[in-house]
């Protein structure tokens, strides 16, 4: 009983690599999201998905790109990592109207 | 664009005792639904309690309730015979009956002393 599976734990970056985040869930949850938390803050939506092969952008898109080929993996992508995304970022799914199940996130750091 | 305020960043309750944390939202749909989740320093996000926003009866999850006043557009958390594993952050979240977004206020830190 995975639930939502995120991987890396833990990475750090230097300033304009590139990564992707993975992120699966194992629910059938037909949505899906991306959201970011800073040092001491509340979480801040990146994008989400309402299924596959549709995305839309969130509160803080800027930076990021997303792709949902299947139901059950959401992706996150950082082009040019810059040090003003070191955050916690975490995937969650749902159903409409239900609760989110959160990943147990992932620590990024861009030195 | 709804909002989600949490006026308190900090709280503290000795243990057994009560405590309640605060949370208001703004909107202007009468169709939604609102979450109390916890993040202990594990980092994990943990589903508190939900009320829907039809329901007039507060939901309740053993010793935590919450007090849902639709008009006021406020949504607080009530901790009963706090224990020590009740020490996390604290997150009220909204979400639309039309959308699937999920917004959340900035959160409370809830210390719990001997």
């Amino acid at each position: 009983n995975a639930g939502v599976t995120q991987t890396p734990k833990f990475r750090i970056l230097k300033i304009g690599q590139s990564m992707t985040l993975q992120c699966t869930q194992d629910m059938n949850h037909n949505y899906m999201y991306w959201y970011r938390q800073d040092p001491g803050m509340g979480l801040k939506l990146i994008y989400y998905s309402v299924g596959a092969g549709i995305t839309d952008k969130g509160e803080v898109p800027n930076g990021y790109n997303v792709s949902r080929s299947t139901t059950e993996d959401f992706p996150l992508r950082l082009e040019l990592a810059a040090p003003s995304q070191t955050s916690v970022y975490f995937c969650a799914s749902s159903y409409w109207g239900d609760e989110a199940f959160f990943g147990q996130g992932t620590r990024l750091t861009v030195v | 664009a709804q909002t989600v305020t949490q006026s308190q960043p900090e709280m503290s309750v000795q243990e057994a005792e009560t405590v309640t944390l605060s949370c208001t939202y703004d909107t202007s749909e009468s169709d939604y639904y609102l979450f109390w989740y916890k993040q202990p320093p594990s980092r994990q996000m943990i589903l508190v309690i939900r009320q829907e926003a039809y329901k007039q009866q507060n939901a309740t999850e053993n010793r935590f309730s919450v007090n849902f006043q639709k008009a006021a557009k406020s949504f607080s958390l009530k901790i009963s015979d706090s224990q020590l594993g009740d020490a996390a952050m604290y997150f009220c979240a909204y979400r639309s009956g039309t959308a699937s977004k999920l917004t959340f206020g900035t959160g409370t830190r809830l210390q719990v002393t001997l």
